[in-house]
């Protein structure tokens, strides 16, 4: 069972250029979540879905887009990468129904450098 | 959004010790406490997912309890072993919106050999 996968672990972009981070879950979740993780910062909500079609912004989507067009993928793009969101990228899934009452289940997260 | 608080920040036991620590959060229009482990170099792995006041739970040497009148949550670790040392964070859902976690800055536990 594989759970929640996340392409690529590492990465180095420069400043300006864009990329996708892949997630995907084979565990049939319907809420899916991006979060960053600063030093010191603890975890910070970027976007989520509670289905397919639907995403909505969290506490730092600027910078940041995603889509939802099937249950199981969740990517989110980076435009126009800037030094700020250089951090580590965590993508979690779970069981929801009107609310996260059941446990979050995470990627190993991807590290990404801007330079 | 309101905050949920953990304390301490940071703890250094010595194995065999059995050792505690909170997490406080606003005790109005409760819907869920979670914790999870936090391996460094790994990704968070839940522990426990708690919705009941006065609700117990346990895993192994690892239990929690929940006050939901007074906005408290104990994690205990009975009889801490190196491979206890990690992050343990607690977060709860979003008061205005509950499909989203706000989550604790974790207790960093060091369990020393």
């Amino acid at each position: 069972n594989a759970g929640v996968t996340q392409t690529p672990k590492f990465r180095i972009l420069k400043i300006g250029q864009s990329m996708t981070l892949q997630c995907t879950q084979d565990m049939n979740h319907n809420y899916m979540y991006w979060y960053r993780q600063d030093p010191g910062m603890g975890l910070k909500l970027i976007y989520y879905s509670v289905g397919a079609g639907i995403t909505d912004k969290g506490e730092v989507p600027n910078g940041y887009n995603v889509s939802r067009s099937t249950t199981e993928d969740f990517p989110l793009r980076l435009e126009l990468a800037a030094p700020s969101q250089t951090s580590v990228y965590f993508c979690a899934s779970s069981y929801g129904g009107s609310g996260v009452n059941q446990p979050q289940h995470f990627g190993d997260g991807t590290r990404l450098s801007i330079l | 959004i309101l905050n949920v608080e953990q304390s301490p920040q940071s703890l250094h036991v010595q194995e065999g010790d059995s050792t505690n620590f909170t997490c406080s959060f606003p005790s109005s229009n409760f819907y869920a406490l979670h914790w999870y482990r936090w391996e460094t170099a790994k990704s968070p792995e839940a522990l426990f997912v708690m919705t009941l006041n006065g609700d117990e739970k346990k895993k192994g040497r690892i239990s929690a309890t929940l006050n939901t009148k007074e906005g408290y949550s104990y994690l205990y670790i009975k009889g801490s072993q190196p491979e206890d040392s990690a992050t343990y964070l607690c977060a709860f859902p979003d008061a205005g919106n509950n499909r989203k976690l706000i989550w604790g800055l974790g207790t960093s536990l060091a369990v020393n050999p």
